[in-house]
């Protein structure tokens, strides 16, 4: 199985700030990988597939970037309803695996 | 627009089997594949297994083959997962998906299903 590693697992930041999250594949996916949102009690939401392609109602300041192993999700100017937890995936095999997890609270 | 609705909580007890459903709308059923993904109790997300609605073909994550079947219904626009011999370890929030158009991400998700197995 392909592993996904996450970084950091959490961070604090505050509205206004430029936030960057890295998530490194144990090998490589191409462009496979994908960005969730997940707030507490609700299902994920897809904010970003295939490495940078934004979906369809996901805010432009929310931006991916890379290929191979290297990835990276930056959110340009963090809003208040950005703090939750964002998970990584890889699709490029099954099974899909996703990173662990980067928490990001309110400084 | 594309709604995907689960079933509701379940408890069970260990060794009992449970069978989550997941009805898809808005959208046509059987180009999508869809996805079950599990949520233990403050932990990550786990993908569990696929299944293609046209053929009902499936993959499994080994973790859980022989113990996990995921079918469907198209005249009723639903996938099923059933999960055999559960074990507290099971407790999670499960979610249906559905896998969208581009890189195989999931685009649509269900609200999700707690299935509780009490130690």
């Amino acid at each position: 199985d392909i592993q996904m590693t996450q970084s950091p697992s959490s961070l604090s930041a505050s509205v206004g700030d430029r936030v960057t999250i890295t998530c490194r594949a144990s090998q490589s996916i191409s462009s496979y990988l994908n960005w969730y949102q997940q707030k507490p009690g609700t299902a994920p939401r897809l904010l970003i597939y295939n490495a940078a392609g934004l979906q369809s109602g996901v805010p432009s300041r929310f931006s991916g970037s890379g290929s191979g192993t290297d990835f990276t999700l930056t959110i340009s100017s963090l809003q208040p309803e950005d703090f939750a937890t964002y998970y990584c995936q890889q699709s490029y095999s099954f099974p899909q695996t996703f990173g662990q997890g980067t928490k990001l609270e309110i400084k | 627009q594309v709604h995907l609705v689960q079933s509701g909580a379940e408890v069970k007890k260990p060794g009992a089997s449970v069978k989550v459903s997941c009805e898809a709308s808005g959208y046509t059923f059987t180009s999508y594949h869809i996805y079950w993904v599990r949520q233990a109790p403050g932990q990550g997300l786990e993908w569990m297994g696929s299944i293609n609605p046209t053929g009902g073909s499936t993959n499994y994550a080994q973790k859980f083959q022989g113990r996990v079947t995921m079918t469907r219904d198209t005249s009723t626009n639903t996938v099923y997962m059933e999960v055999n011999s559960l074990i507290s370890e099971d407790t999670a929030v499960y979610y249906c998906a559905r896998r969208g158009p581009v890189g195989a991400a999931s685009d649509h998700w269900g609200q999700g299903t707690l299935v509780t197995v009490p130690s």
